[in-house]
């Protein structure tokens, strides 16, 4: 749906390592989200940018980080103090106005 | 508090039926209200965009409405399909530089 893109598509990464799931867009959004959702669950939001190096913590941000250098990129770091990340794990963007957001393909990530 | 609550959270139907899922939401300022599709371990796909002065907005056997008043939103599904299961999700798009708030979804399931 519309140009964003996530990779990789499936993650595997042992306990107690850090891990940067990748999301890039093309579309000239100035806003994008990280979401992460449990099997049979709803989407719960875990950072948002509405500008380059600037962030704000979503509901769910404990054990994750972000950076916003790019306008076109917002990488997701799942670092050791997240207890329990394994997760399918979306990223989105819309444009300054709201008036169109899509969403990427999504990462699952699978902690061993 | 902006919130988007949907109903049912999961739904049966069988092939060929009909259905209709509920959004309300409290979201102020309000700009568009989109519902996504979303398959299994995949990435949400925009379905239907409403604005405030639109009422009904159909996409194929899918067929929005939007009663601005009262803040509800349905989304109505003719003679279902077994490529319809799938979680459908109400998104509200608040005005200015706000953030996109999610409902948690309606999980339906079609069956032959």
């Amino acid at each position: 749906d519309g140009g964003i893109t996530q990779s990789p598509k499936y993650l595997f990464r042992k306990e107690g390592q850090n891990v940067t799931l990748s999301c890039e867009q093309n579309l000239n959004h100035d806003a994008m989200y990280w979401y992460r959702q449990d099997p049979g669950q709803g989407l719960r939001l875990i950072y948002y940018s509405q500008i380059v190096n600037d962030f704000q913590k979503g509901d769910i941000a404990e054990g994750y980080s972000v950076s916003r250098e790019k306008k076109e990129s917002f990488p997701l770091t799942v670092t050791s103090a997240q207890k329990n990340p394994t997760a399918f794990y979306l990223c989105a963007s819309s444009s300054v106005t709201n008036t169109e957001a899509f969403f990427g393909q999504g990462t699952r990530l699978t902690v061993v | 508090k902006n919130q988007v609550e949907q109903s049912p959270q999961s739904l049966i139907i069988l092939e060929g039926k009909n259905c209709t899922l509920q959004c309300n939401y409290t979201v102020s300022p309000f700009s568009n209200l989109r519902w996504y599709k979303q398959d299994t371990g995949r990435g949400p796909v925009s379905l239907t965009i409403m604005t405030f002065s639109e009422n009904t907005k159909s996409n194929g056997r899918y067929t929005a409405t939007l009663d601005a008043d009262t803040k509800q939103s349905s989304l109505h599904i003719t003679a279902s399909q077994l490529s319809d299961s799938a979680s459908y999700i109400c998104v509200v798009l608040p005005g200015g530089y706000n953030k996109l708030i999610f409902g948690a979804g309606t999980r339906l399931a079609v069956h032959p």
